[in-house]
């Protein structure tokens, strides 16, 4: 059983085009994030995201947008791609806790995109 | 940015301890160390974390330096499958606080 699943696993797709990632999790957790991962190696936080509340880094361009349908699914929009928008980009999800709770953050396996 | 440093590669032999340093002087009473990692081409995978105490699971030991501004990772054995990237990462225990990763140590088991 997947517990953090994304669609497709690779999009190779022109320049200026809108294109959708979708993120699925059967863990019930009630966060859910977007990370890109660029040539570079580094895995940056892109959104957090529970019911109530929308965390954006604030590095991200307005043409990247996170929308949930319902708790376990978080999808990623992108609007007019650019080259550089080229990377692998996770979703993850956690349980919300407060105090010493764990918080780990479950990955799903990557989309790698692919911007020409 | 990271609130950790991380040698940027390490070897070790199949079998062998293999020990992954973190330094992490700024960390608050608050933080917690993490450590996650990442097999090529997968997505990160948590191992371990800890407050102050040593922690010991499944996968690997975490030793907390008393004044906690570093810690060791041990995988006990270490495979050829254990060849990742692994991230040693500072979080607010309170909810809320991203996990932000640096650039890891790259650790290749050797055979």
């Amino acid at each position: 059983d997947t517990a953090v699943s994304q669609t497709p696993k690779y999009l190779v797709t022109q320049m200026g085009n809108d294109k959708s990632i979708k993120c699925e999790q059967n863990l019930g957790h009630d966060t859910m994030y977007w990370y890109k991962q660029d040539s570079k190696k580094f895995l940056k936080i892109m959104f957090s995201y529970n019911n109530k509340e929308l965390i954006i880094n604030e590095t991200v361009p307005n043409r990247f947008s996170p929308k949930s349908p319902d708790k376990a699914h978080l999808n990623l929009h992108i609007n007019s791609l650019e080259l550089g928008d080229s990377a692998v980009y996770f979703c993850a999800s956690s349980k919300k806790g407060g105090g010493r709770s764990r918080n780990e953050q479950f990955f799903g396996p990557g989309t790698r995109l692919t911007v020409l | 940015d990271a609130k950790t440093t991380q040698p940027p590669s390490m070897d070790c032999a199949e079998g062998r301890a293999a020990n992954l340093p973190c330094n992490h002087s700024t960390i608050s009473g608050n933080e917690y160390v993490y450590w996650y990692r990442q097999i090529h081409s997968q997505g990160p995978q948590y191992i371990i974390h800890g407050l102050k105490n040593n922690e010991t699971n499944e996968m690997a030991s975490l030793i907390i330096t008393e004044d906690r501004k570093s810690s060791t990772l041990i995988l006990p054995h270490a495979t050829l499958r254990d060849t990742a990237v692994y991230y040693c990462i500072v979080r607010d225990y309170n909810y809320g606080q991203n996990f932000v990763f640096g650039p890891g140590t790259r650790l290749s088991v050797l055979p």
